[in-house]
């Protein structure tokens, strides 16, 4: 089945615990991108990767890294998380045609305290 | 800049009522537009997608929208809703050729049975 997978689905850590939220997907797709989903604020790109080795910011990176060593993989990383980074985090991939719809993970629902 | 706005923040409709969500978006050149739905604790999904061709597209569980080029629009209809159609719809948009989507803040749709 095709699908993308993230864990955890639950989170709670405290200030500065550094943590990774992993994703991964079956698809062979090249694009893959983290979004971060707040109240009022809808869907908010953190990074995306146009392909392996290839990483660029999004609209909101602070705080968040992401490395894409193989192509089914791209992890998030909060070094030193922060309290508003309490949030609901998506992954999605897509597929070498930009015509084509995002895939979403199920989500990780993270909370810093 | 791009930018996708949805007009309503929240929905509140009876069953059988028709829907129509607005979603305008700002964006030189030609456009993708999707709408994605989330149901309450899941991840988002494609309902439809206008890539070119016919304005009026038909997409999942009843749901259309019609691309109107000269209001930069691209609304959400249904003609009758049902309970299950209880979700949060994100109006969504992209540059030909290119990978980077842009969303709305979302609508929640209430339907009361």
């Amino acid at each position: 089945e095709a699908q993308v997978t993230q864990n955890p689905r639950y989170l709670i850590t405290v200030t500065g615990k550094k943590l990774t939220v992993t994703c991964s997907q079956n698809m062979n797709h090249e694009y893959m991108s983290w979004y971060r989903q707040d109240p009022g604020l809808g869907l908010r790109q953190i990074y995306y990767s146009m392909n392996v080795e290839v990483t660029d910011k999004g609209d909101v990176p602070e705080g968040y890294k992401v490395s894409r060593k193989e192509k089914r993989n791209f992890p998030l990383i909060l070094e030193s998380p922060s309290p508003n980074q309490t949030s609901l985090y998506f992954c999605a991939s897509m597929g070498r045609d930009s015509n084509s719809p995002l895939h979403f993970g199920n989500g990780t629902r993270l909370t810093v305290t | 800049a791009q930018s996708v706005s949805q007009h309503n923040h929240h929905v509140i409709l009876s069953e059988a009522a028709s829907l129509e969500l607005g979603c305008n978006y700002s964006y030189g050149g030609t456009v993708n537009l999707f709408w994605y739905v989330q149901y309450p604790g899941q991840h988002l999904q494609l309902l439809l997608k206008y890539f070119s061709g016919d304005p009026l597209v038909k997409g999942i569980k009843g749901f259309e929208a019609e691309f109107i080029k000269s209001k930069f629009s691209f609304n959400l209809r249904k003609p009758s809703v049902q309970w299950s159609d209880t979700a949060e719809y994100f109006c969504a948009a992209s540059g030909a050729g290119s990978y980077q989507l842009t969303f709305g803040k979302g609508t929640k749709l209430s339907v009361i049975p």
